[in-house]
């Protein structure tokens, strides 16, 4: 089985942090995605990679960065956290040409204050 | 921009009852895959159709893709309260490097 983990479940960070997430996943997979989830707006893509060391912008990259240094981990950063980065990130990844289907992991709900 | 719609937004039944959620768009989508996500987890792939008019069953589950991949159905038969979650559908392909398109989804709640 496919496997996604990321570093917290929960995490709380005050306003003006550096916040890094984690997210590592053993299935060898080529695409890599980060998301985040908030009641009403569904699941928005902020940043996605396609491959070691390259990354691509998604819908929402404002207030983001991310890294892949490793194939299996691709990190994302929250340079300075605001209030208004309170969500639920969700974490992806899925292998070349396999009908798009992505593999999640178990979510980081953070809460800035 | 590639919209996937699903409704209803929001739907409580009675355990035993069937029931029947949709997504639609007004894009042609090569695949389309359906998720269940439980409170405070990931969503949990479900299943894929890529082929139009195909009809996927996945016990009491059965998930339809239309014939001109614009849009799916899932009907539940017998619900139970496990079947309780949010039901995202998303196709692709919906932005670079095999991304998806997301729905909002639809919050089903079954009471025992």
């Amino acid at each position: 089985d496919v496997k996604v983990t990321q570093s917290s479940r929960y995490l709380v960070k005050r306003t003006g942090e550096k916040v890094f997430l984690e997210c590592v996943q053993d299935m060898d997979h080529e695409n890599m995605f980060w998301y985040r989830q908030d009641p009403g707006l569904g699941l928005r893509l902020i940043y996605f990679s396609y491959d070691v060391k390259m990354k691509e912008k998604g819908d929402i990259p404002e207030g983001y960065s991310v890294s892949r240094e490793k194939k299996e981990r691709f990190s994302l950063i929250l340079e300075s956290a605001s209030t208004n980065q309170t969500s639920m990130y969700l974490c992806a990844s899925s292998p070349q040409g396999a009908n798009y289907e992505q593999y999640f992991g178990p979510g980081t709900r953070l809460t800035v204050t | 921009t590639q919209l996937l719609e699903q409704s209803p937004q929001f739907l409580s039944i009675q355990e035993g009852e069937n029931l029947t959620v949709y997504c639609n768009s007004s894009s042609v989508f090569s695949s389309l895959q359906w998720y269940r996500q439980e409170p405070g987890e990931g969503p949990v792939l479900l299943v894929t159709v890529v082929t139009g008019g195909e009809v996927k069953k996945l016990k009491r589950l059965t998930f339809q893709f239309g014939d001109a991949r614009k849009d799916s159905s899932l009907h539940i038969t017998a619900a139970q309260p496990g079947d309780t979650g949010l039901y995202l559908c998303a196709g692709g392909p919906g932005g670079g490097a095999d991304g998806l398109t997301f729905g909002k989804g639809t919050h089903l709640i079954i009471q025992p």
